[in-house]
């Protein structure tokens, strides 16, 4: 069946540093790839998608590239702000299959960024 | 526009007592999903309804869970009886269209403990 591996936190860093959160998927079919994020009291949220290889998602200096020859989907900002506190999911969905849009979720990676 | 409510947004039963929350999807959005969040875990989809129909209830457990979604809009899910491994944050999501990319909006949630 489909998996999702994530890194697991809590990744702590500084203000004005990169990070990276590695996302690597087991599936069948040909997936869409998401990154959804929940700020601290507030529902998830999508912050960028890519459905097909090499498509690259992005949004609010976020960035994911859809590599299907690794199925990976490792998201990097290259400037955080406290701001950017938060959980972060990696997901799938397979479009091929019948049963329509289920998402799959990895365990999720908790940043914490200091001043 | 209003985004998908959810109540109560947290509940405290003992187990084997019944629980029921509710749902109401963003205005238009014919899929519908409820979710199970346990601590620290990605969300793992409980049931998918597109309209008032069940499209995928694979990972309910059916002995105890129910859900219904009369009319098409609003949705229920009851667990009865509730078991201390129920303790969770139940999401509920909606989309606009049942395709593989399409962006599922997420609800507050309901924490649910079982004491």
């Amino acid at each position: 069946g489909n998996s999702v591996t994530q890194m697991e936190g809590p990744v702590t860093l500084s203000e004005e540093a990169f990070l990276t959160i590695n996302c690597t998927y087991t599936a069948t079919g040909y997936p869409s790839l998401f990154w959804y994020v929940q700020y601290p009291g507030e529902g998830l949220q999508l912050l960028l998608k890519a459905t097909k290889a090499d498509d690259k998602g992005s949004n609010k200096g976020f960035e994911a590239t859809y590599r299907k020859e690794t199925t990976s989907f490792h998201l990097e900002k290259g400037s955080v702000q406290v701001s950017d506190s938060a959980v972060y999911f990696c997901a799938l969905s397979d479009v091929i299959k019948a049963a329509g849009n289920k998402l799959t979720f990895g365990g999720g990676t908790r940043v914490l960024v200091k001043p | 526009e209003a985004g998908v409510a959810q109540s109560p947004r947290y509940k405290i039963i003992e187990k084997r007592q019944s629980v029921a929350f509710w749902c109401n999807p963003i205005s238009g959005h014919a899929t519908l999903y409820w979710y199970q969040q346990i601590l620290g875990q990605g969300p793992k989809l409980l049931i998918q309804f597109q309209n008032n129909g069940v499209v995928d209830d694979s990972q309910l457990p059916k002995d105890r869970f129910s859900a219904e979604r009369l009319k098409g809009v609003d949705s229920t899910l009851k667990i009865q009886p509730a078991k201390l491994e129920d303790s969770a944050v139940y999401l509920c999501a909606s989309s606009l269209v049942d395709r593989g990319a399409s962006e599922q909006y997420f609800g507050p949630g309901t924490r649910l403990t079982v004491t």
